[in-house]
């Protein structure tokens, strides 16, 4: 039973480009939204992460956009760069204090073509 | 900081043979995750550990498989007898209580049997 769904699987973005993943969430009982950056033969590293009472977070490049009603988010990549080529996996988590359990969504592998 | 540490990188083995993935958390970290990344299903949580204790072993495929963590520095992972369904990369991690949720993962171990 996916929880957090993840779109699209792969992604192609020329240089220069806005790269948008999306992730969807059924479990209203979330609270923490990371998105993590894997690069191959690499383990996922955290990129950046959003809790539900703001609506954006930006680091960088990297923006977050939350929308709690629509139980949605998502992850921009301004200025999109080849080194920005990786998989990226969105992740939902209840309170740590229930239960220290991130579940993934189903990734998303990016390629920035130069 | 080492990060988290994973022994083997690499390991090919027979099927029927028995095979331990080892893990060291980040010291100070007080919960232990191991998880599976397939292109099937993506990255599966197996088990978690909090204070050495075992949490949730719901995702552990079966019986096969087995997890310990005798001290708070030390891990592994066992599968007996191995199948070549078990190929797959695996993936321990680690988290501090305080941080809620920001969970820093290994380079994996990478296993084929055949």
């Amino acid at each position: 039973q996916q929880q957090v769904k993840q779109s699209p699987q792969s992604l192609i973005v020329q240089k220069g480009g806005i790269s948008i993943i999306n992730c969807a969430y059924e479990n209203t009982a979330f609270d923490y939204f990371p998105w993590y950056q894997q690069f191959p033969g690499k383990g996922p590293a955290l990129l950046i992460a959003i809790r539900p009472d703001v609506s954006e977070k930006k680091e960088g490049r990297f923006t977050i956009s939350f929308n709690k009603s629509a139980k949605q988010f998502s992850l921009h990549i301004m200025d999109s760069q080849p080194g920005d080529s990786a998989t990226y996996f969105c992740a939902a988590s209840i309170p740590w204090n229930a239960g220290n359990m991130l579940t993934f969504g189903g990734g998303t592998r990016l390629m920035v073509k130069p | 900081d080492a990060g988290v540490i994973q022994s083997p990188r690499h390991e090919v083995t027979e099927m029927g043979q028995e095979v331990t993935l080892r893990c060291k958390p980040i010291s100070g970290h007080d919960y232990l995750f191991w998880y599976r990344q397939t292109m099937m299903r993506g990255l599966e949580l197996l088990i978690y550990f909090n204070n050495n204790v075992p949490i949730d072993d719901s995702g552990m495929p079966e019986d096969r498989f087995s997890a310990k963590m005798p001290n708070a520095s030390f891990s592994t992972l066992k599968i007996q007898p191995s199948e070549p369904r078990d190929s797959a990369v695996y993936f321990c991690a680690s988290s501090p209580q305080s941080t809620g949720n920001t969970i820093y993962f290994g380079e994996g171990s990478w296993l084929t049997v055949v």
